[in-house]
């Protein structure tokens, strides 16, 4: 059982290019969510989904695109990337919207130069 | 402006004591309150949580209190293992609102042999 499987685990960019995170998980989850993580800083939330075709904002959306074709994956786009993008990067998944906890993959540690 | 605070960036404890983190948070509308737990590398793994209704919930080795009048959460871990070095965040929500979830900064917690 793999859980929450997140790629790539680390990527350096160039200021402007783009690139998309993935996030997959074998749970049949309904509830997917994106956080990033800086330092000092707690847990903020970019998007989430509470199930296929539907997707919402969260807390730090600018910057970040997401669709939701499938249940199993959530994934993240990074049209222009800017140094501000750098950080350590969160999928999580839960049951149903409103299921806590969520369960968290290892993360995608993402460098913009 | 920080609805969920960890005044404690950092905490050191004897192995076999007692290890208490807390945690403060300002909108009295959060009605459930979680721990994760996160090691170096890897995505938060959930620990512990208590909804408002309850002022204490125990497993195992670790107890979560909850302080409503005060806005307070103490998690506290007894006897304290070398494998609880970690950082840990505590998070407050909505119940059944995931992207009202707030997340601390976290308490990087050692444990000193």
């Amino acid at each position: 059982n793999a859980g929450v499987t997140q790629t790539p685990k680390f990527q350096v960019l160039k200021t402007g290019q783009s690139m998309t995170l993935q996030c997959a998980q074998d749970m049949n989850h309904e509830y997917m969510s994106w956080y990033r993580q800086d330092p000092g800083m707690g847990l903020r939330l970019i998007h989430y989904s509470v199930g296929a075709g539907i997707t919402d904002q969260g807390e730090v959306p600018n910057g970040y695109n997401v669709s939701r074709s499938t249940t199993e994956d959530f994934p993240l786009r990074l049209l222009s990337a800017a140094p501000s993008q750098t950080s350590v990067y969160f999928c999580a998944s839960s049951p149903r919207q409103g299921d806590q906890p969520q369960h968290f993959g290892d993360g995608t540690r993402l460098s913009i130069l | 402006d920080q609805q969920v605070k960890q005044n404690s960036p950092s905490l050191s404890v004897q192995e076999g004591r007692i290890s208490i983190l807390n945690c403060d948070y300002t909108n009295s509308m959060f009605d459930y309150f979680l721990w994760y737990k996160k090691y170096p590398a890897e995505g938060p793994t959930f620990l512990i949580s208590i909804s408002s209704i309850k002022d204490k919930n125990e497993d195992g080795r670790f107890t979560v209190f909850l302080n409503k009048s005060a806005k307070h959460l103490s998690l506290h871990i007894v006897p304290s293992q070398p494998g609880d070095s970690a950082v840990y965040f505590c998070a407050a929500s909505l119940m059944n609102r995931d992207d009202k979830i707030i997340f601390g900064k976290g308490t990087r917690l050692h444990i000193l042999p």
